[in-house]
């Protein structure tokens, strides 16, 4: 079975600053793994998703993140915070091996960016 | 090019209510998934349909729960005898199915909130 850790259910930053969201997993076999963001009322938005290939992934907004197997880590990244940044961050995993394909998530990070 | 859509936006119900959440996936998504996300948790799996069929429902929290998905398109998730604790946020996602069986990337509709009083 998989699970995934969200170090710190709360994280405050001021804007221009470094955003860091912690993501920690643990999997038997190799992972797709994903950051999702939720605005309130809304959906779940896919950030970026790693597979295969390059451990280091861009996606939208300026995030980026880094997977790191020896540490089994995905931990999210924004150089420099903006207000819009702002919201809800999810980490989720897929066993690369399955059919179902079934995310499972982390309990969340709030993101809150002082002016 | 619509996204995924979930209908109703809110329900409220009173306790030992049925209750149907639909879901219309994006169009051509073969595989549609069902999650509960309740209130400063993450979304948690209900159940996985490749098609028609159930693939997994190994989320199903008890048999009060179940859903359906005729026509391989709009998927319709039943909870009969509601209680209080089924309070959450229904999210439904959709995906390709790419070759060999893997998963392409969920696209996650709006949720329907649900309110047992």
């Amino acid at each position: 079975a998989q699970s995934v850790t969200q170090l710190g259910s709360h994280v405050s930053v001021s804007e221009g600053a470094l955003v860091l969201l912690r993501c920690n997993y643990s999997s038997s076999v190799p992972p797709y793994l994903f950051w999702y963001v939720q605005y309130p009322n809304q959906g779940l938005q896919l950030l970026l998703k790693y597979t295969t290939g390059a451990t280091l992934v861009k996606g939208i907004n300026g995030f980026e993140a880094e997977f790191k197997k020896s540490e089994t880590s995905f931990h999210l990244t924004k150089p420099s915070a903006h207000m819009s940044d702002a919201a809800e961050y999810f980490c989720a995993v897929i066993l690369l091996n399955t059919n179902a394909g079934k995310s499972t998530f982390g309990d969340g990070t709030t993101l809150t960016v002082k002016p | 090019g619509a996204g995924v859509s979930q209908t109703p936006s809110n329900k409220v119900t009173e306790k030992g209510k049925y209750v149907e959440l639909r879901c219309d996936p994006i169009s051509g998504h073969t595989a549609l998934y069902w999650y509960r996300q309740s209130l400063g948790q993450g979304p948690e799996f209900l159940i996985y349909f490749q098609g028609t069929g159930a693939a997994d429902d190994s989320g199903l929290p008890n048999d009060r729960f179940f859903a359906v998905r005729p026509e391989g398109s709009v998927s319709t998730l039943k909870i009969q005898r509601t209680e209080r604790g089924d309070s959450a946020v229904y999210l439904c996602a959709s995906s390709l199915k790419l070759a060999g069986g893997l998963t392409d990337t969920q696209y996650f509709g709006p949720g329907t909130r649900l309110t047992v009083l």
